[in-house]
């Protein structure tokens, strides 16, 4: 069974700092994964998705990694803003039928705060 | 194109009461999902659709039930409703499977008492 784990739960650091947010999947059979940014009492905006082909995407200045053999995927994010406080979340969409058959399995999330 | 939309924003419900949860999306999306996200926990699948007249169980699906009539719409049906079902239910969509990034709706927030 495929298991999803986000460290660190928490992160609090100053504006402008450069952070990593770390993912890791028990189940290399993937087809891709996708990091989700959830603000407090409202719904999950993608971020950013990587095939199981790629090894990084960026969008402005967010950077995720996959290193799908060590089952492992990183979100960088540069000159952190407090407009990035958010709960990040990522999601492996694993290969399979049966109930797993388009499934995405989610991490427990890190909840980020960048203070002025 | 306003993407994938739920109503309502919230409910309170009693014990026993039924309520169905509302999802459409104007992105002609094949596949369409619902899940629920209790506190503190990632996201559980419940059913999922791959088109219209085609759905399929996922990992939590009891006392759950739903319906795929047209493409845009995947409604969720709680039948008597139980304090374990007090969550917040999100409904996806994307285009096909695999390659594909799923777009969430803004979430459903339920209380059952």
């Amino acid at each position: 069974k495929q298991e999803v784990t986000q460290i660190p739960a928490a992160l609090s650091v100053p504006e402008g700092e450069n952070l990593v947010l770390n993912c890791s999947f028990t189940d290399s059979a993937i087809y891709n994964l996708q990091w989700f940014r959830q603000d407090p009492g409202k719904g999950l905006t993608s971020l950013l998705l990587i095939q199981s082909s790629q090894r990084e995407q960026t969008s402005g200045r967010l950077n995720a990694s996959l290193d799908k053999s060590s089952g492992r995927s990183t979100l960088y994010i540069a000159a952190s803003q407090p407009g990035d406080s958010a709960t990040y979340l990522c999601a492996v969409k694993q290969v399979g039928g049966g109930t797993s058959y388009g499934k995405l399995t989610f991490g427990q999330g890190t909840i980020l705060t960048v203070h002025p | 194109n306003a993407g994938v939309t739920q109503t309502p924003k919230f409910r309170i419900l009693k014990i026993g009461q039924s309520m169905t949860l509302q999802c459409t999306q104007d992105m002609n999306h094949n596949y369409m999902y619902w899940y629920r996200q209790d506190p503190g926990m990632g996201l559980k699948l419940i059913y999922y659709s791959v088109g219209a007249g085609i759905t399929d169980k996922g990992e939590v699906p009891n006392g759950y039930n739903v319906s795929r009539s047209t493409t845009e719409d995947f409604p969720l049906r709680l039948e008597l409703a139980a304090p374990s079902q007090t969550s917040v239910y999100f409904c996806a969509s994307s285009y096909w499977d695999t390659a594909y990034e799923q777009y969430f709706g803004p979430g459903t927030r339920l209380t059952v008492t």
